[in-house]
């Protein structure tokens, strides 16, 4: 059965580094998701993306972020300047129609120190 | 906004016996429901979801869960708990055309054997 992966799958960053957390999703998938999970907390959204542009983005989702799908496979989420609070763990999600069912993969643990 | 509530952050149960973690949402029509389970160190698995039609639906292990719109709830059950089914559970919604999950806080499920 067809997954989502993530790689890596633990990312240690020194505060105010740059870094690029990647998922392949699914092939036939066209809706890609953002998620994040501070350690202890709920799962928050972070940004949708359909025909190369995103949809929706959440308040967490500032200029740091950035999304991008640079080869038409892989899907990334960028930091730019990493901060203490940005340690968690990242999920990316697709889905094939919007408000479909969205599968996860496995997680990008980051830790910024 | 909506808004996801489950109840009860941390659930003890002994192997064997019936299981029954609550979720309730707020939001004005009915959106799409799920239940996600996340196991230690892993990524969200879909148990099932809801969407419209027969109110009780059947998901993966053995799980069902019940829509009650009059209790803007999404109850999920088991009849037997296995040890195996120790894990967080996330109860999900999705708002039509909107394409985000808004999740809720967890239930981690313990089982005593």
């Amino acid at each position: 059965e067809p997954e989502v992966t993530q790689t890596p799958s633990h990312q240690v960053t020194q505060m105010g580094q740059e870094v690029i957390l990647r998922c392949v999703p699914i092939s036939n998938h066209l809706y890609f998701y953002w998620y994040r999970q501070i350690l202890g907390q709920k799962v928050e959204f972070l940004v949708s993306f359909y025909n190369n542009e995103i949809s929706e983005k959440s308040e967490i989702f500032d200029d740091q972020f950035s999304v991008e799908r640079p080869d038409g496979s892989n899907f990334t989420l960028k930091i730019r300047s990493t901060k203490l609070e940005d340690s968690a763990m990242y999920f990316c999600a697709d889905g094939q129609e919007n408000t479909d069912t969205q599968y996860f993969g496995p997680g990008t643990r980051l830790t910024v120190l | 906004a909506q808004s996801v509530t489950q109840p009860d952050i941390h659930i003890t149960v002994s192997e064997g016996a019936s299981l029954e973690l609550r979720c309730n949402y707020s939001y004005g029509a009915t959106p799409y429901l799920f239940w996600y389970v996340q196991s230690p160190g892993q990524g969200l698995q879909l148990l099932l979801k809801y969407f419209s039609g027969d109110t009780l639906v059947q998901g993966i292990k053995g799980f069902e869960a019940e829509f009650k719109r009059s209790q803007s709830s999404f109850n999920l059950r088991k009849p037997s708990v296995h040890w195996s089914d120790a894990a967080e559970y996330f109860c999900a919604v999705a708002v039509q055309g909107a394409q985000k999950l808004v999740f809720g806080q967890g239930t981690r499920l313990t089982i005593n054997p």
